[in-house]
């Protein structure tokens, strides 16, 4: 089944650093999701972007849906311990849903 | 996770067991999605249903049987387990604006 590339898949940072990660795919997409998953939880979604060239932000994050449809990033800035977890990228095309593998945060104090 | 609630959210089976998975949203949603997660994978789409009466195979639909006898409740069924099916099982539901909202998970350990 179609996949997305998420990279990278697991980082190690310290408190305070600014975190950037990616997600592409061979396909276009409509709108690309940001999500977050802690450990036991379900994912939780931090930011939706729904054209092509979008810049949004919500607090320290920002992402952008880029230009080809068929990427997209996420940026944290000034990491904080709580920002720990799996971060996942899906890109949506009329009803169906494709998600990456995930990158997993680590933030070192 | 309020709006979606999945039951149980621990299960440990033998193979050849079956058990259902439950899920219910209060959204009053039409759509309602049933999803696996293993680790270094993404979300992987059993099985969907569009509306109450239907459903549709996902990517990954061999093992499992759903139904969506009415708008809120969404069921998916493993008639007999096998040590594959070991994961973390997410229901899932779009919001209004169309990205998917989450239950909690459900994680079934086949031994």
């Amino acid at each position: 089944g179609q996949q997305l590339n998420q990279s990278p898949q697991s980082m190690f940072i310290q408190e305070g650093e600014d975190v950037s990660m990616n997600c592409t795919s061979s396909s276009i997409f409509n709108t690309w999701l940001w999500y977050k998953q802690d450990p036991g939880e379900g994912p939780v979604l931090l930011i939706a972007l729904y054209k092509a060239g979008e810049l949004t932000s919500n607090g320290r994050l920002t992402a952008q849906f880029g230009i080809t449809r068929k990427d997209s990033f996420l940026n944290i800035s000034a990491s904080i311990p709580s920002d720990v977890g799996i971060y996942f990228c899906a890109g949506r095309y009329g009803q169906n849903f494709v998600f990456g593998p995930g990158t997993r945060l680590s933030v070192l104090p | 996770n309020a709006g979606v609630t999945q039951t149980p959210k621990f299960q440990v089976l033998k193979t050849g067991q079956s058990m259902t998975l439950q899920c219910a949203q209060d959204m009053n949603h039409n759509s309602m999605y049933w999803y696996r997660q293993d680790p270094g994978m993404g979300l992987r789409l059993i099985y969907y249903s569009a509306s109450e009466g239907t459903t549709d195979k996902g990517e990954v639909p061999n093992g499992y049987n759903v139904s969506r006898l009415n708008k809120r409740e969404f069921s998916l069924r493993l008639e007999s387990a096998a040590p594959s099916q070991t994961s973390v099982y997410f229901c899932a539901t779009p919001l209004n604006t169309g990205e998917l909202f989450f239950g909690e998970g459900s994680r079934l350990t086949v031994l």
